[in-house]
Order: structure tokens, then C-alpha cells, then sequence
């Protein structure tokens, strides 16, 4: 059971570089999720996703961008990295979304990034 | 005022006490509120979740929860050194289908 898989681990990248940070998982869930954390933080939402097409964005959006063609894979994208983007992120899904009768988020085990 | 505000840490507790960790909310109108464990260098994991006014009880962990005053906590009964993680506190967003977490409270269990 895989869950929540989030490729790569780890990543230099150097200012003014582009990547996609992958995200999939197997749970058959309809909400997906991308966070921040900074060292020493809490989680800042990135963008999520409440189905396949559908996209909204979280409280740090600026710099990044998503896509959902599929329930499964939830990529984030960042087109031209920058220093203040080097961060811990991690994806998430759940069955539910933050209702009164949601289902917890289950989280990958992180991407960690360097823009140098 | 912060959306979510957990007590500053780090908290240093020792083994075998209670630890107590709190968190504030600003939306009254939150109705689901949850507590994540992350050890150092992991991934948040779900350890308790609450949506009803009073306490929750699961094992060594309690949630309290107090809609009037906008507060929840949890309770660590008989501290082990495993417990030792930065504590999440997570409340959901009425009306949208997300969380808004606190900037987490580092507890230390001291043999």
C-alpha cells in the first residue's frame, strides 16, 4: 500500500531554474494538497485540489503552478525558482476535504529543496 | 491575530509526566480540529482529531476542545521518550475544503 508518493526526495536547484515536483497517490482520493514548511514552521498551503480539473489556491500560491488531469497525480510546478522558495514540501490527499465529516490527510514523506 | 497560534516551545517535560499542549483559533465558525505528530526530519501523521465540544480520549492522548473559548489542546498521559516530536495543530476552514495549521509546538520527553 503505497499511499502518498512524492518524487524526487531530494533537489538542488539554481536560481532561475525550473522543476515538477511529483505527487501521486493510491487511495482513490479526490482532495489533494501541496504544502510548505520552512524550518522551525507550521505547514503553509500551496495549492490543493478538490477533483480531477479543479484547482484553487492556499495562502502562498505566488511563484508556483498545478495541474489535475488525474485523481491519482497532483504535480507542482515551479517555473522560475528563487532562493525564498527552499523549503520542505509536501503533498497530501484525503477522501474528504475539511468538512465537519472529513477524513484525515494522509501525507507523503516530503521533497526537500535547495535553490541556490 | 494568527488563524491558528500553538503555546511557544520548546516544552520540556519529564518522562512519565503530562504534557499539555494548547492552540488557539480565530474562526468561530471551525468545526473540525486535529492534532499531527511530526518527528524531525518525517512527514505529519494523524494522531487525534476532534469535532465536539469536551474531551476525546484515545489511548495516552486526550483532546480537549472548547468551541466558546476557541481552544484545543492535547494531553500526553505518562510521557514516553518516543512522544519526543513537534506537535501540529490543524483546524479546518469553514467553507472550503482545507486546514490552516499552527507553526507547531517542539516537545522534548527527558528520561
Amino acid at each position: 500500500n503505497a499511499g502518498v508518493t512524492q518524487t524526487p526526495k531530494f533537489r538542488i536547484l539554481k536560481i532561475g531554474q525550473s522543476m515538477t515536483l511529483q505527487c501521486t497517490q493510491d487511495m482513490n482520493h479526490n482532495y489533494m494538497y501541496w504544502y510548505r514548511q520552512d524550518p522551525g514552521m507550521g505547514l503553509k498551503l500551496i495549492y490543493y485540489s478538490v477533483g480531477a480539473g479543479i484547482t484553487d489556491k492556499g495562502e502562498v500560491p505566488n511563484g508556483y503552478n498545478v495541474s489535475r488531469s488525474t485523481t491519482e497525480d497532483f504535480p507542482l510546478r515551479l517555473e522560475l525558482a528563487a532562493p525564498s522558495q527552499t523549503s520542505v514540501y509536501f503533498c497530501a490527499s484525503s477522501y474528504l476535504g475539511g468538512g465537519i465529516s472529513n477524513q484525515p490527510q494522509h501525507f507523503g514523506d516530503g521533497t526537500r529543496l535547495s535553490i541556490l | 491575530q494568527k488563524e491558528v497560534e500553538q503555546n511557544s516551545g520548546p516544552l520540556s517535560v519529564p518522562e512519565g509526566a503530562i504534557a499539555s499542549l494548547n492552540c488557539t483559533y480565530s474562526d468561530r465558525g471551525s468545526q473540525s480540529f486535529f492534532w499531527y505528530r511530526q518527528y524531525s526530519g518525517k512527514s505529519p501523521e494523524l494522531i487525534m482529531f476532534i469535532y465536539s465540544n469536551g474531551d476525546k480520549e484515545d489511548g495516552r492522548f486526550t483532546a480537549q476542545l472548547n468551541k466558546a473559548s476557541q481552544y484545543v489542546s492535547l494531553l500526553i498521559r505518562d510521557s514516553q521518550p518516543s512522544d519526543s516530536a513537534t506537535y501540529l495543530c490543524a483546524v479546518n476552514v469553514r467553507g472550503a475544503q482545507k486546514l490552516v495549521f499552527g507553526q507547531g509546538t517542539r516537545l522534548t520527553i527527558n528520561p
